[in-house]
């Protein structure tokens, strides 16, 4: 069935150092949201993605999403502790629309 | 306007009962997802209605059902509870394959 793989799982940075993560898709996406989920919280909106080769910038993320729309990354740059949580992605695609989830990665950011 | 609201927040059952929670999305939404996120296997996705109906479904046994009133509420109901189904219970709306609200969650201890 469709997946959507994210890599890494976990990345640990040091403070001001850059992060970024990846979902990957076996099919075309319709579109691409991304949340993120502080430790002991609900998962919090960021930001979605529906053009081909779409960037989006908020701060010090960066979103993009593929020209072929079957993957897309977000990208922090100079990570704060305030950084940390799971960033998950969660996607719509295929012929019938269907909701897929990507696995989520865990950034800790070390001070 | 409000967010998306869940009931109960906290809940301890024992083996073989059943349960139901229930998820209010936020007024003019159609579609609420549910999801159930455990430590080790992180957020996965349950199912999703609009307007009544199931539209996406995920990999959980038949235990796990749920449906969507005419108001848009849903109700999740798990039969049969097992020890693995302890779990943070989360529940999201949004208005059509957008930006997803999650609610705070319900704790499911199943003892």
């Amino acid at each position: 069935g469709q997946q959507v793989m994210q890599i890494p799982q976990y990345q640990h940075v040091q403070e001001g150092e850059d992060f970024t993560t990846y979902c990957n898709s076996s099919t075309t996406l319709s579109n691409i949201q991304w949340y993120k989920q502080r430790p002991g919280g609900h998962p919090v909106f960021l930001i979605q993605l529906v053009k081909s080769g779409e960037v989006k910038k908020q701060k010090r993320l960066t979103f993009q999403f593929g020209e072929a729309k079957k993957n897309s990354s977000l990208h922090i740059t100079a990570t704060q502790t305030t950084d940390v949580g799971t960033y998950f992605c969660v996607a719509y695609g295929g012929a019938t629309n269907k909701l897929i989830f990507g696995t989520g990665t865990l950034l800790a950011v070390q001070p | 306007k409000a967010g998306v609201t869940q009931t109960p927040r906290y809940l301890i059952k024992t083996r073989g009962q059943q349960v139901t929670l229930s998820c209010s999305p936020i007024s003019g939404h159609r579609s609420v997802s549910w999801y159930q996120q455990t430590p080790g296997q992180g957020l996965q996705f349950l199912f999703e209605y609009f307007s009544e109906t199931q539209r996406n479904k995920g990999n959980f046994p038949g235990r796990f059902s749920g449906r969507q009133f005419s108001n848009s509420r849903s109700e999740m109901n798990v039969s049969t509870l097992e020890l693995g189904d302890s779990a943070l219970y989360l529940c999201a709306s949004s208005t059509n394959y957008n930006e997803q609200f999650f609610g705070p969650g319900t704790r499911l201890t199943v003892l």
